[in-house]
């Protein structure tokens, strides 16, 4: 058990520019969840999926954010015209659906910085 | 999901416990009580959870009113790497976590 892994850990890019993140969850885990977090905040929902498919958006995911997990196993999630705003930690976390007490592992996190 | 209410801050001294609060009196017969916490710069990481009954585990103790509508989170003998964002959720099984803002707790030698 390696944990849940996030790419890259840091992201700087230019507004406008389109963005890619990496997440592999836990091998075993079916759910698979991306947050965003500010400064100073709790970490906000964006979408989760269980296995392949995608079953909960938030309407914080604008349509120039889009998340794939096309075999349940590893996802992405992509950020189309970066702008300012969307800088943030970008979370992902995966859980075992039918085990509440493992609750959930997150990883890391990939900080996304738009000039 | 209940709404949950924590204060802002807290201090601790070292090697003392920390006893941290929540109020979650809208909670549903159905949701749990979890608790998470956040050290700078990583990702949340998972305490503990409880229904009802008390619960002990490595890391914490949740003591949970009898009403449900409250529960207090007990680090036993707290450390400086115990400095977090420690956060109260209730979430039905199976929902999804959505959280606060947390209490930000300090411990100081």
């Amino acid at each position: 058990d390696t944990g849940v892994s996030q790419n890259p850990r840091h992201k700087i890019t230019k507004r406008g520019q389109n963005v890619t993140f990496r997440c592999d969850p836990i091998s075993e885990h079916n759910r698979l969840y991306w947050y965003r977090q500010t400064l100073g905040q709790g970490p906000e929902f964006l979408t989760y999926f269980q296995n392949e498919a995608q079953l909960e958006k938030s309407r914080l995911l604008s349509d120039r954010f889009s998340a794939e997990r096309p075999k349940g196993s590893f996802s992405t999630l992509e950020i189309q015209r970066t702008e300012q705003g969307d800088s943030a930690m970008y979370l992902c976390a995966s859980s075992p659906w039918d085990r509440p007490n493992y609750g959930y592992t997150f990883g890391s996190g990939t900080r996304l910085t738009v000039v | 999901d209940a709404k949950t209410t924590q204060p802002p801050s807290m201090d601790c001294a070292e090697g003392r416990a920390a006893n941290l609060p929540c109020n979650h009196s809208t909670i549903s017969g159905n949701e749990y009580v979890y608790w998470y916490r956040q050290i700078h710069s990583q990702g949340p990481q998972y305490i503990i959870h409880g229904l009802k009954n008390n619960e002990t585990n490595e890391m914490a103790s949740l003591i949970i009113t009898e009403d449900r509508k409250s529960s207090t989170l007990i680090l036993p003998h707290a450390t400086l790497r115990d400095t977090a964002v420690y956060y109260c959720i209730g979430m039905a099984y199976g929902n999804k976590l959505v959280f606060g803002a947390g209490t930000i707790l300090r411990v100081k030698s």
